[in-house]
């Protein structure tokens, strides 16, 4: 039972076009929402969160929209930069279970030059 | 100041083997928790310590135990290991201060093959 998905494996994006990374949740107790980047042979590294009581936050190139209605978040990345090509996860926080992350399995995002 | 490091970067076992996995918290912070990165996979939760004591667990059997010592290092013991259990283990450190979630910092990892 997968509460967290993202379910396109890959997505392929032309610098400087926006990057739309999306994820789907189970769990209606979830209270946090991150998404993580991950580069090969490095742990994940956080980018940035969105608490369940909004629906946007943003940081610098980079906009979580979170629409709880349709248990929906997304991250846009604007403009999209070589160096964003890595693996994107989504991930939740809370839900009334353990204190761990509930990952989705990842989007791998390369950046077209 | 020092990040997540864990050790060692690779390791090969084989089936029915018992292995110890480490990891050295983020300076000033005090709980520890561990994932289990299969392949193709997110990242799953194994447990977490807080004060040397287990403060949650995933859905994990026993035979995967941990240790977080007063200097808040931690450790992942896993036993009579299995071919599935070949993945990356991922250890991530906080600081908790009662908010309702303390952002978690990730070390690069430790490789386990199960031949």
């Amino acid at each position: 039972d997968q509460q967290v998905k993202q379910n396109s494996p890959s997505l392929s994006v032309q610098e400087g076009r926006i990057s739309i990374l999306n994820c789907d949740y189970t769990n209606s107790m979830f209270d946090y929402f991150l998404w993580y980047k991950k580069y090969p042979a490095e742990g994940p590294t956080f980018l940035i969160s969105i608490s369940s009581i909004k629906d946007k936050n943003e940081d610098g190139r980079f906009t979580v929209f979170l629409n709880k209605s349709a248990k929906h978040l997304s991250l846009h990345i604007v403009p999209s930069q070589p160096g964003d090509s890595a693996v994107y996860f989504c991930a939740s926080w809370g839900g009334g279970g353990a204190d761990g992350l509930t990952f989705g399995k990842g989007t791998h995002l390369i950046i077209q030059p | 100041e020092t990040g997540v490091t864990q050790s060692p970067t690779h390791l090969i076992k084989t089936r029915g083997q018992q292995v110890t996995l480490r990891c050295s918290s983020q300076s000033g912070h005090n709980t520890v928790s561990w994932y289990q990165q299969a392949l193709g996979q997110g990242p799953q939760f194994i447990f977490q310590y807080y004060r040397e004591e287990e403060n949650g667990r995933g859905n994990f059997p026993p035979r995967f135990s941990g240790l977080q010592f007063p200097n808040y290092s931690s450790e992942l013991n896993v036993n009579a290991l299995e071919l599935d259990d070949s993945a990356l283990y991922l250890c991530a450190s906080s600081l908790d201060i009662g908010l309702s979630y303390n952002e978690q910092f990730f070390g690069p990892g430790t490789r386990l093959t199960v031949l």
